[in-house]
């Protein structure tokens, strides 16, 4: 089971700003890494370090964080945005871990 | 240009052992922070991080799954290799390997092959 934890699913009326967060103690010492993944694809990286965006991805897409949470918010979303979204950290032993994932419905 | 591709059987039986190759380009994993992982995604399920190896040969493995895997490397070919040993039905998946970029503390898989589905089953 992941130490990270996350919603597993979360709604969003079109255009609206919705916040999906992850929890978890490795958050009070490593950032968070935001990945997409739509179906039958790989995920796809969105959001990592502090606040940063790799080429390509919507300013729509930050980050942000709060003692052991960390958060995705996206401002205006918009029908592509319907997706699953995982995050990932570090453990203590400075291993991997995911998040359970969270199904983005964009109504 | 980073890539990875994934390679491996598409179906075993319970209790064989699966290997899995990852053949990349675009990068070398002789440093310290650079490292391919192996990642995996049942269907309709969340990603789990299996194994991970660094450029120093550094081996990282999920604590649940450490005893059933290894990883390993293949410098000259670009290719890192995982071994999981008894395979079980539950293990059916879609199998990634990615790009871990950054420092072993604050790295992330920044690329990803696009996956190798794998069904487990007599």
């Amino acid at each position: 089971s992941s130490e990270l934890t996350q919603d597993p699913a979360v709604s969003v009326a079109l255009g609206q700003t919705v916040r999906i967060t992850c929890q978890g103690d490795s958050l009070r010492g490593y950032y968070a890494t935001w990945y997409q993944q739509e179906p039958g694809q790989a995920p796809v990286v969105i959001i990592y370090g502090k606040n940063n965006r790799p080429s390509g991805i919507p300013a729509r897409f930050s980050g942000s964080y709060s003692g052991n949470t960390a958060s995705l918010t996206i401002t205006g979303a918009q029908a592509d945005d319907e997706a699953d979204y995982y995050c990932h950290s570090r453990d203590s032993r400075g291993n991997p871990e995911f998040g359970g994932g969270t199904k983005l419905t964009v109504l | 240009q980073i890539t990875l591709e994934e390679s491996g059987p598409t179906l075993v039986k319970p209790t064989q052992t699966l290997t899995l190759t990852c053949t990349f380009s675009g990068f070398s994993l002789r440093a310290s922070g650079v490292g391919v992982a192996w990642i995996r995604q049942p269907p309709g399920k969340a990603l789990e991080w299996l194994a991970l190896i660094y450029g120093d040969d550094d081996k990282r493995y999920s604590p649940s799954l450490a005893s059933r895997l290894t990883i390993a490397k293949d410098t000259s070919n670009s290719q890192v290799v995982l071994r999981m040993t008894n395979m079980d039905p539950v293990d059916t998946a879609t199998y990634y390997c990615a790009h871990n970029y950054g420092s072993k503390i604050v790295g992330y898989f920044d690329l990803w092959g696009r996956g190798t589905l794998v069904a487990v089953s007599s």
